[in-house]
């Protein structure tokens, strides 16, 4: 298993631009989630979602959408890009049934500077 | 605003020393995740804690939670150098809508 993979690992925009970060999972999880951590600030929540077709919205939602068609891909599209969304970006995954321990798997993690 | 927030922000001990961090929340939870991330690397999950338990043990790690005081503990034992990174608590909420919220995270620094 390949686990949880981000693209691209690193990315510069300039400000207005648009892009989409990629994330896909083979672990057939459920949920689905991406998160940016800027210093000091800890992870944030953007979006998450718990099934093919469901999203929502996380802690700090503006400026980003998602989309979940598949079990497997949650994309995370920029929608003009702005100097205050230069950050480490982080998707998860994880199992949301039975009785396991539902541990988040995380991505190597997308380094974007909006300029 | 966050769900976790973290005591100490930082602690730096010598190896061999114990160290804990604490973590409070703010809503019901349906349980509690511990999280390492050493520097420029993603997060690797440590242990998991059930709203109806009060402690856990994996190796040298001793998580305890107290519901009513909304707050969580990880104590590492014997630290080692290696165990230099940055830990965060983070909460899954009842109702099992699935979200899970990060606290700021302790800064640990084990010298050797």
């Amino acid at each position: 298993n390949a686990g949880v993979t981000q693209t691209p690992k690193f990315q510069v925009l300039k400000t207005g631009q648009s892009m989409t970060l990629q994330c896909a999972q083979d672990m057939n999880h459920e949920y689905m989630s991406w998160y940016r951590q800027d210093p000091g600030m800890g992870l944030r929540l953007i979006h998450y979602s718990v099934g093919a077709g469901i999203t929502d919205q996380g802690e700090v939602p503006n400026g980003y959408n998602v989309s979940r068609s598949t079990t497997e891909d949650f994309p995370l599209r920029l929608l003009s890009a702005a100097p205050s969304q230069t950050s480490v970006y982080f998707c998860a995954s994880s199992s949301l049934v039975g009785q396991g321990t539902h541990e988040q798997y995380f991505g190597p993690g997308t380094r974007l500077t909006v300029t | 605003s966050q769900q976790g927030e973290e005591d100490p922000q930082a602690l730096s001990i010598q190896e061999g020393e114990n160290a804990t961090m604490n973590c409070s929340y703010k809503t019901s939870i349906n349980n509690l995740q511990w999280y390492r991330q050493n520097s420029g690397r993603g997060l690797v999950h440590l242990i998991l804690i059930r709203s109806n338990e009060r402690e856990k043990h994996s190796g040298r790690l001793r998580v305890t939670l107290d519901t009513s005081k909304k707050s969580s503990s990880l104590l590492i034992t014997a630290s080692r150098a290696a165990d230099t990174a940055s830990y965060f608590c983070a909460t899954r909420g009842s109702g099992n809508t699935g979200k899970l919220i990060f606290g700021q995270g302790t800064t640990l620094q084990v010298k050797p």
